[in-house]
């Protein structure tokens, strides 16, 4: 089955840890997204890949980190220098259809990290 | 202002009743997304438009380009379509990255 897995669903780590999570995608999409969610806000983005070994910052980048090593693999750090480390995280993958400008989204399952 | 505008923010509906949520946004976009999160958290897209109308099933998604506007109908509801729903949009040249809605959050009762 072709999808989007992030592991682990639930994280929990201590103030001052950095932590990574993880995205992997068998949809062999050359696009991928990490998405933050807060209670009562809307999804933002902390940064975008559109092929492998390139990434470009989001919207909310401060404090976090990824790599594209591998076009299956987008993980994201949460380093000790974000300050509110503790959210839903998704991340997505797009394909180009249409004209070469409609980019459908997968979404993967989330973590939820919780900094204690 | 935010660039994506979903009203309302919370609708509560009787089993069957026809249900709309609208999304207004500010900004050139080259598609509109409407997706579903259920309480677990994942999100599954439902539709993606750049114009006109798609059905699937009793949901039913149109876009009007020129008034920046969007509408999610779900025809005769049932308590399985409590969700949150949200709109989201692809800006020109954005390379797919999406801007989100504050998501509307639907609850069907029996």
């Amino acid at each position: 089955d072709g999808g989007i897995t992030q592991s682990p669903k639930y994280l929990f780590r201590k103030e001052g840890q950095n932590v990574t999570l993880s995205c992997e995608q068998n949809l062999n999409h050359d696009a991928m997204y990490w998405y933050r969610q807060d209670p009562g806000q809307g999804l933002r983005l902390i940064y975008y890949s559109q092929i492998v070994n390139d990434f470009q910052k989001g919207d909310i980048a401060e404090g976090y980190s990824v790599s594209r090593e591998k076009k299956e693999s987008f993980p994201l750090t949460v380093t000790s220098a974000q300050k509110n480390p503790t959210a839903f995280y998704l991340c997505a993958s797009s394909i180009v259809s249409g004209q070469g400008y409609l980019y459908e989204q997968f979404f993967g399952p989330g973590t939820r990290l919780t900094v204690l | 202002k935010n660039e994506v505008e979903q009203s309302p923010q919370n609708l509560t509906a009787q089993e069957g009743e026809f249900i709309t949520i609208n999304c207004s946004y500010s900004v050139g976009i080259s598609a509109l997304h409407w997706l579903q999160q259920h309480p677990g958290g994942g999100i599954v897209s439902l539709f993606m438009l750049s114009s006109g109308k798609k059905k699937h099933g009793r949901l039913i998604a149109t876009i009007n380009i020129q008034e920046k506007h969007s509408s999610l109908h779900i025809t005769a509801s049932h308590p399985r379509d409590s969700a949150v729903y949200i709109c989201a949009v692809s800006l020109l040249g954005g390379y797919g990255k999406l801007t989100f809605g504050q998501g509307t959050i639907l609850t069907v009762h029996p």
